[in-house]
């Protein structure tokens, strides 16, 4: 298997400009998790599926940010408008529920906005 | 505020030398789990230990964890320089699936 992909891996962007980050998840696995990760606050939970279904979105910071998984094997994360506040390394991790809760982790995209 | 603590921050060791890293947390758990970290990659998850256990084994890697106390740790024993990371614990919340992570212990295993 591929492992959990991320695209971009690198974004720079302006601030005030939308930000999509994707996600395609292990081939079976049905939950996924969106992180984020900064020196000064470590990682953070943002959200995360189960089966496609939103379950736990109490770490996404505010209206600005959404996320969707549209099915399966596919997530987006979105940020409009971005700030600069915003500049971390955006995580996506996939796992079973059946597996004890050991996730699997992509790359990461390391998103810098100006 | 993070569930886990990790101790210490940053150690650095010598090659076959062995490591210890301490996690501390703060309420009920299910399990807890260990991952690894490269610099400037995801996490890799290393090992999991329910909270019914109170010791585990995989490889170099031992860890034990001990409810009463609310922490673990993690010893890898004749470490190598490509055991360099940063070493995170997670543990679950409120049984769900979601995970809290401490802020990692930094380890430099130098040749």
């Amino acid at each position: 298997d591929a492992g959990v992909i991320q695209s971009p891996r690198h974004e720079v962007t302006e601030m005030g400009q939308e930000v999509t980050l994707r996600c395609k998840p292990i081939s079976g696995h049905n939950s996924l998790f969106w992180y984020r990760q900064t020196m000064m606050r470590g990682l953070e939970l943002l959200i995360y599926f189960n089966n496609n279904v939103p379950i736990d979105d109490s770490g996404m910071p505010e209206d600005r940010f959404s996320a969707k998984m549209p099915n399966a094997s596919f997530s987006t994360l979105k940020i409009q408008p971005s700030e600069p506040r915003d500049s971390a390394v955006y995580f996506c991790a996939s796992s079973m529920t059946s597996g004890l809760g050991a996730q699997y982790f992509g790359p990461g995209t390391r998103l810098l906005v100006l | 505020s993070q569930q886990g603590e990790e101790d210490p921050q940053a150690l650095s060791i010598q090659e076959g030398e062995n490591a210890t890293m301490n996690c501390s947390y703060k309420t009920s758990i299910n399990n807890l789990q260990w991952y690894r970290q490269n610099s400037g990659r995801g996490l890799v998850h290393l090992i999991l230990i329910r909270s019914n256990e109170r010791e585990k084994h995989s490889g170099r890697l031992r860890v034990t964890l001990d409810t009463s106390k609310k922490s673990s740790s993690l010893l890898i024993t004749a470490s190598r320089a490509a055991d360099t990371a940063s070493y995170f614990c997670a543990t679950d919340v409120g049984g769900s699936e979601k995970l809290v992570f401490g802020k990692g212990t930094k380890l430099t295993v130098n040749p």
